[in-house]
């Protein structure tokens, strides 16, 4: 079946630093993928989509470029912001299947 | 905007009750649907509705059930709740058909953290 792996944190930061968040994938057909991002308290929030290969998402200076030839869809932003710390999960909309299935989720920390 | 509500932020329960959990969509979508957040393994899939009264089984259904009488509302139930299902509960809903730049955008309520003792 369809699956995603991300990876591991916590991911501790320092303001300003670059950002990048691995993200893989396993699914037949061609896929959707997100990127959603989990503020402390909070539901989760769509950041950023790619419909088809070689599509680039972004939002809110973070960008993922779907990579069908080597099933990726990492998660990066040039320069990270306190106000950024939050959970970060990838996920995939697969073909016929109307549920997302998501990562593990990478927590993310940037410090002053 | 769309609005997903989930009536607790915040349960205790005790072992063997009966819990109700409820979401509320506002825009009239299809779809929605019930996952379990715990650390390290994401979201899971629990139930999901795409129609009034019709269900269809996630990937861990077991010991779960799910009641959609209106097309806004979708309660979870624990018809025995145990230990194991402590936990975050998120409750998404999506329209059925987003057109192709939109596909399956799903839209989450803030979560139940349950609490079974």
């Amino acid at each position: 079946g369809d699956s995603v792996t991300q990876m591991e944190g916590p991911v501790t930061l320092s303001e300003e630093a670059c950002l990048t968040i691995n993200c893989t994938y396993t699914a037949t057909g061609y896929p959707s993928l997100f990127w959603y991002v989990q503020y402390p308290g909070e539901g989760l929030q769509l950041l950023l989509k790619a419909t088809k290969a070689d599509d680039k998402g972004s939002n809110k200076g973070f960008e993922a470029t779907y990579r069908k030839e080597t099933t990726s869809f990492h998660l990066e932003k040039g320069s990270v912001q306190v106000s950024d710390s939050a959970v970060y999960f990838c996920a995939l909309s697969g073909t016929g299947r109307r549920a997302l299935t998501f990562g593990s989720g990478t927590r993310l920390q940037v410090q002053p | 905007d769309v609005k997903v509500t989930q009536s607790s932020r915040y349960l205790v329960k005790r072992t063997g009750e009966k819990v109700f959990l409820e979401c509320v969509q506002d825009m009239d979508h299809e779809n929605m649907f019930w996952y379990r957040q715990d650390p390290g393994l994401g979201l899971r899939l629990i139930y999901f509705s795409y129609d009034v009264k019709m269900k269809e089984k996630g990937d861990i259904p077991e010991g779960y059930s799910v009641s959609r009488e209106k097309k806004e509302r979708f309660s979870l139930i624990l018809e025995s709740a145990s230990t194991n299902q402590t936990s975050m509960y998120l409750c998404a809903s999506s329209p059925s058909d987003q057109g192709r730049l939109a596909k399956n955008i799903q839209y989450f309520g803030a979560g139940t953290r349950l609490s079974v003792l």
